[in-house]
């Protein structure tokens, strides 16, 4: 019974480079959320995405970031043309969520580095 | 908009009870707390909805006070597992989006 998937787990970019994070979510779960942590901070939400559609953006800088959640295959943050201040662990969770709130399932995390 | 944990930080010895609060500026459909320890994924402790439910799990529970829009976290006779930090999710209005935002945080060191 796998868990929620992300990868990698450790990514090194320099400056301008393209950063892509990988989520699978937990097998049957049709919502996901990307949250950002950095170093000894709390968990800001950046996109809510269910299959083929993005619910809620409003954390998602307005440049350089994207997301998606195709019907196959798992969802992608995109950092494009990253800078030092994108350095910060992204985590990946997902719901069933058939209605009201449920619980939220979690992956390791992908924690990107830029030189 | 984040919701305010206090405390930040917490030390305790094994045995010792401690209260972490969660306050919203906004009206409150229900509460989530999660405990991540260093370097892990955070994982999910119980869920609180709006009408001063109460829940437990061992010694952890939670309180929900839909009139202060405020949660409390009590932990009792502390365990050395119990360290990590405490993050409430919280979510307004009518509920249904699923979508947390999530407090700063508290600490909470257990020593033997």
């Amino acid at each position: 019974n796998a868990g929620v998937m992300q990868n990698p787990r450790h990514l090194v970019r320099r400056r301008g480079q393209e950063a892509r994070l990988r989520c699978s979510p937990v097998k049957g779960h049709s919502h996901v959320y990307w949250y950002r942590q950095l170093p000894e901070e709390g968990l800001k939400f950046m996109v809510y995405l269910q299959k083929e559609n993005i619910i809620d953006e409003s954390g998602m800088p307005k440049e350089r970031f994207s997301a998606e959640f195709p019907k196959e295959g798992p969802s992608i943050l995109r950092i494009q043309q990253v800078v030092r201040g994108d350095s910060a662990a992204y985590f990946c969770a997902s719901s069933r969520q058939v209605q009201g709130p449920g619980e939220l399932f979690f992956g390791e995390g992908s924690r990107l580095t830029v030189l | 908009q984040q919701p305010v944990q206090s405390p930040q930080a917490v030390i305790l010895r094994e045995g010792e009870d401690a209260v972490i609060n969660c306050s919203s500026s906004k009206a409150l459909y229900s509460v989530h707390w999660y405990r991540q320890k260093h370097g892990e994924a955070p994982v999910f402790l119980m869920i609180l909805l709006k009408g001063g439910e109460q829940k437990g799990h061992e010694k952890i529970s939670a309180s929900f006070n839909e009139k202060k829009q405020q949660s409390s976290l009590y932990l009792t006779a502390s365990q050395l597992s119990y360290s990590g930090t405490y993050f409430c999710g919280t979510e307004w209005g009518s509920g249904n989006t699923g979508k947390l935002i999530f407090g700063q945080g508290t600490t909470l060191q257990v020593k033997p």
